[in-house]
């Protein structure tokens, strides 16, 4: 069974592009979580799908960011305009709709540098 | 807002020991504690997941305690191998909220 996977898996944009990550979550998975960890600082929550809705975005930075999960199935996070701060890794998760405290599967990871 | 603690020092053992590693949190109680493991470049594992009600839960070599007296949790790796190393990170999340909040990590080191 394939894992959680992300594209691109590196991308170097200058200040001011746009970029579009994806993340495809493990089949049959109704949460979908992107995360992000930037130089230094510990893995940082940024929002929570379950299937299309958003059920939480509180993390989300501010509104140059932009996620979307149309279908329910595959999710992509935006970044327009990238700023320098926005480089880092970008983590999206996945897990099954049950009771609390089921496992979340990490994807590898989307690396951003912005310069 | 929640923070967590983790020695931000990596924590070199020899092979065969037992290796400790330690996350404390402040203010309240998580309603389940995760510890995950993380090699470089990759994403992070799901190693155990330890319930508020929970004192102890056992995975093969891993052991997870969890008092929320103290707002401590340990996280042990009995008879430590070469592959062991990695960082550890904890995670806590509340009830009715699947956010993840995380600690920075610790790296440990198992020397043959």
């Amino acid at each position: 069974e394939a894992g959680v996977t992300q594209f691109p898996s590196h991308s170097v944009i200058e200040k001011g592009q746009t970029v579009t990550l994806r993340c495809d979550p493990i089949s049959g998975h109704d949460n979908l979580y992107w995360y992000r960890r930037v130089m230094g600082k510990e893995i940082k929550f940024l929002l929570h799908f379950v299937k299309e809705s958003k059920q939480d975005e509180s993390g989300m930075p501010n509104n140059r960011f932009l996620a979307e999960r149309t279908g329910g199935t595959y999710s992509t996070l935006k970044v327009q305009p990238a700023e320098l701060e926005d480089s880092g890794v970008y983590f999206c998760a996945s897990s099954q709709i049950t009771g609390g405290g089921n496992t979340i599967y990490f994807g590898e990871g989307s690396w951003l540098t912005v310069v | 807002s929640q923070k967590i603690e983790q020695n931000s020092e990596a924590l070199n053992i020899q092979e065969g020991k037992t290796a400790t590693l330690t996350c404390n949190y402040t203010n309240y109680s998580p309603a389940y504690l995760q510890w995950y493991r993380q090699d470089p470049g990759r994403g992070p594992v799901f190693l155990l997941l330890i319930r508020e009600n929970e004192k102890e839960k056992r995975k093969e070599r891993l052991k997870v305690t969890f008092d929320t007296t103290l707002k401590q949790s340990l996280f042990h790796i009995t008879a430590s191998q070469p592959a062991d190393s990695a960082t550890y990170l904890c995670a806590l999340s509340y009830t009715g909220r699947r956010a993840l909040t995380f600690g920075s990590g610790t790296r440990l080191q198992v020397q043959p």
